[in-house]
C-alpha cells in the first residue's frame, strides 16, 4: 500500500535551534500534504495544509515563522520548527491521501527542545 | 459541543472479547467515516473506510455508521493483546476535505 517515510523518528535539539522534518510519498505524488501537532492522549491538531509548488495554509493560531513548511515536489514536504523551545516539543506527524480514499501517515517524529 | 466526541478510556478487555468502539459527530454533512489504529509513539494506521450508512468488514474488523443518530462504531471480534492501542475516528464531507478527528479511545486488551 502507499508508504508516507518519515525522518528522523525523534530528535532532541537545544533551544533556540531550528529542526527540519522531512516527509516523502514513496509510491505514490502527494499533491497535498497535511502537518498535525499530537500531544500526548489528545487528538491530531491540524497545523497546517502544504500544496505542492504554492504557500502553505496554516490552521487559526499557528505561526507561520515558527513553523516553515515547504513543499517543492510531489513527492516531499518538509517541516522546519525554528528557533524551537521547550513547548514545541510534541510529536509531529505528516499525512497525505494517495486514493482519496483516506489518509495515510508517516510514523511521526518525536520532538524534544531542551 | 465538539465536531467529533470519543470517549479516551481507557477501555480494559480481556484477550477473546469483542470490543465495541464508538464516536458522535454532531455535523450531518460528514459522509465519510474512518478508523485508524495508532500505536504508542507511532503515526496512525487506516484501518476502515467507510461511505454513508451501513456496515463494512474486514476481517475481524467490521465498520457500522448510523448516520440517522449520527453515531458510528468499531467492532473488533477475537481481540488480542496486539489490539492494544489508540483508535481514532475520523470523518470528512467529502474525499477531498480535511478529516476532523475525534481525541482516541485508548484500547488494552490483556492476556
Amino acid at each position: 500500500g502507499a508508504v508516507v517515510s518519515q525522518h528522523p523518528s525523534r530528535v532532541i535539539c537545544k533551544s533556540g535551534t531550528s529542526v527540519k522534518i522531512e516527509c516523502r510519498s514513496l509510491d505514490f505524488q502527494a499533491t497535498t500534504m497535511f502537518w498535525y501537532r499530537q500531544f500526548p492522549k489528545q487528538s491530531l491538531m491540524l497545523m497546517a495544509t502544504s500544496n505542492e509548488g504554492s504557500k502553505a495554509t496554516y490552521e487559526q493560531g499557528v505561526e507561520k515563522d515558527k513553523f516553515l513548511i515547504n513543499h517543492a515536489s510531489l513527492t516531499l514536504s518538509t517541516l522546519t520548527v525554528t528557533s524551537a523551545h521547550p513547548e514545541d516539543s510534541s510529536f509531529y506527524i505528516c499525512s497525505a491521501s494517495p486514493t482519496g480514499e483516506g489518509y495515510t501517515f508517516g510514523s511521526g517524529t518525536r520532538l524534544t527542545v531542551v | 459541543q465538539k465536531e467529533v466526541e470519543q470517549d479516551p478510556g481507557p477501555l480494559s478487555v480481556p484477550e477473546g472479547a469483542i470490543v465495541s468502539l464508538n464516536c458522535t459527530y454532531s455535523n450531518s454533512a460528514f459522509q465519510y467515516f474512518m478508523w485508524y489504529r495508532q500505536y504508542s509513539r507511532k503515526g496512525p494506521e487506516l484501518l476502515m473506510y467507510t461511505y454513508s450508512s451501513g456496515n463494512k468488514e474486514d476481517g475481524r474488523f467490521t465498520a457500522q455508521v448510523d448516520k440517522s443518530s449520527k453515531y458510528i462504531s468499531l467492532f473488533i471480534r477475537d481481540s488480542q493483546p496486539s489490539d492494544s492501542a489508540t483508535y481514532l475516528c475520523a470523518m470528512t464531507p467529502g474525499g477531498s476535505y480535511i478529516p476532523t478527528f475525534g481525541r482516541g479511545t485508548s484500547l488494552i486488551v490483556h492476556p
